[in-house]
């Protein structure tokens, strides 16, 4: 059974440009969460995706964006990247959402912005 | 509002010796409880986790943790560390049906 999938890995953009990172959940799973991790604010939600709809919003300005399609793959996008945008994303992917249900992470996309 | 704190940001063991990485957390109902583990450079990989019954709960790799209600504490425990389980370990709460919250992290190092 494959994990959860994240593209590209590895990114470098420069600021003010835009930029979207995909995931693709484990089969079957149809929820989709966002974390960004960096090493001054630790882990902070994004958000949620399940069926198509944002169920679950964090604290994020809204350059911050996602979206999800019907085969549960999900994408987020920054726009006008800041050099505090730089840091590591990761998807995770759960059968219905929800801490009762249980979150499987990606390795994650590193960005850096310069 | 929930929190997680887990007060060590590093600890240093020896190959062998036994291991407790401290979790505390605050949430006004009994919460979901887990703890994961991230090597340089991955995502994260679920260890263990609690949602209710034994308070003593069993995962991955050898590890334990317990649940103590009114020490609204989460520690993660190893009788034994391997130079393998060198890497960043993460407490985390969530209320049911939610978001998680995770603590800082404590980065762990093994001396052989």
């Amino acid at each position: 059974k494959a994990g959860v999938t994240q593209t590209p890995r590895y990114l470098i953009k420069t600021r003010g440009q835009q930029v979207t990172l995909s995931c693709s959940p484990i089969s079957g799973h149809r929820s989709v969460s966002w974390y960004q991790q960096t090493p001054g604010q630790g882990l902070q939600f994004l958000f949620e995706y399940f069926s198509e709809t944002q169920r679950n919003k964090g604290n994020f300005p809204g350059r911050f964006s996602g979206r999800q399609f019907s085969n549960s793959r999900s994408e987020m996008n920054v726009s006008t990247l800041e050099l505090g945008d730089s840091a590591l994303y990761l998807c995770a992917s759960s059968p219905r959402g929800g801490t009762n249900y249980g979150y499987t992470f990606g390795s994650g996309t590193r960005l850096t912005v310069v | 509002a929930q929190s997680v704190t887990q007060p060590d940001i590093h600890i240093t063991v020896s190959e062998g010796a036994s291991l407790e990485l401290r979790c505390n957390y605050s949430y006004g109902a009994t919460p979901y409880l887990f703890w994961y583990v991230q090597s340089p450079g991955q995502g994260l990989q679920l260890l263990l986790k609690y949602f209710s019954g034994d308070t003593l709960v069993q995962g991955i790799k050898g590890f334990e943790a317990e649940f103590k209600r009114s020490q609204s504490s989460f520690n993660l425990r190893k009788p034994s560390v391997h130079w393998s389980d060198a890497a960043e370990y993460f407490c985390a709460v969530g209320p049911a049906g939610d978001k998680l919250i995770f603590g800082t992290g404590t980065r762990l190092q093994v001396f052989p």
